[in-house]
């Protein structure tokens, strides 16, 4: 079946400093979506991205899909404590339902 | 709105037991889904419906079984509970079969002993 992997796993970061996730499937996905879940609560969706190439911005927060729509990235410019929380990758290739990556958990210490 | 509503919040089974986690969504969706979530694994599809009336399996159905009660609920059944079945269970709903964002509940912590 489809593989949605995401990386890294982990990432403890100083506020202030920036944060990137990748997240790459073995096939080519018709969309990608991206969720935050705080820790304790639920996923909560952050954006869709469609096109290939598509770049959109949320204040500090930039998602890209890539060209050939296999990898998709979410770079955080100077991270805030608020920003702390797993963010999920979750790409459709085929089929109706989203298969969502494992995750990346940020840590962001004051 | 309320959303998309979970019952309920906690359980704890012992093993062997059934129960039933219920989900009604509100927003006139036609797809909801089935979602457990693991330490390290994320979140794995149990089990969707694209629309009333349908139901899917998923990425990991064994020792589930669900119904589409009608366009607002969808229900998770665990016949035998198994210690394997210690989860987090959330429901989501979406307008779009994946085409659009996702609502999710706020979760069933199960734990099976």
């Amino acid at each position: 079946g489809q593989q949605v992997m995401q990386i890294p796993q982990y990432q403890h970061v100083q506020e202030g400093e920036d944060f990137t996730t990748y997240c790459n499937s073995s096939t080519t996905l018709s969309n990608i979506q991206w969720y935050k879940q705080r820790p304790g609560g639920h996923p909560v969706f952050l954006i869709q991205l469609v096109k290939s190439g598509e770049v959109k911005k949320q204040k500090r927060l930039t998602f890209q899909f890539g060209e050939a729509k296999k990898n998709s990235s979410l770079h955080i410019t100077a991270t805030q404590t608020t920003d702390v929380g797993t963010y999920f990758c979750a790409g459709l290739s085929s089929g109706y339902a989203l298969n969502f990556g494992k995750g990346t958990s940020l840590l962001v210490t004051p | 709105n309320a959303g998309v509503t979970q019952t309920p919040k906690f359980q704890v089974l012992k093993t062997g037991q059934s129960m039933t986690l219920q989900c009604a969504q509100d927003m006139n969706h036609n797809s909801m889904y089935w979602y457990r979530q693991d330490p390290g694994m994320g979140l794995r599809l149990i089990y969707y419906s694209a629309s009333e009336g349908t139901t899917d399996k998923g990425e990991v159905p064994n020792g589930y079984n669900v119904s589409r009660l009608n366009k607002r609920e969808f229900s998770l059944r665990l016949e035998s509970a198994a210690p394997s079945q210690t989860s987090v269970y959330f429901c989501a709903s979406s307008g779009g079969q994946g085409y659009t964002e996702a609502f999710f509940g706020q979760g069933t912590r199960l734990t099976v002993v």
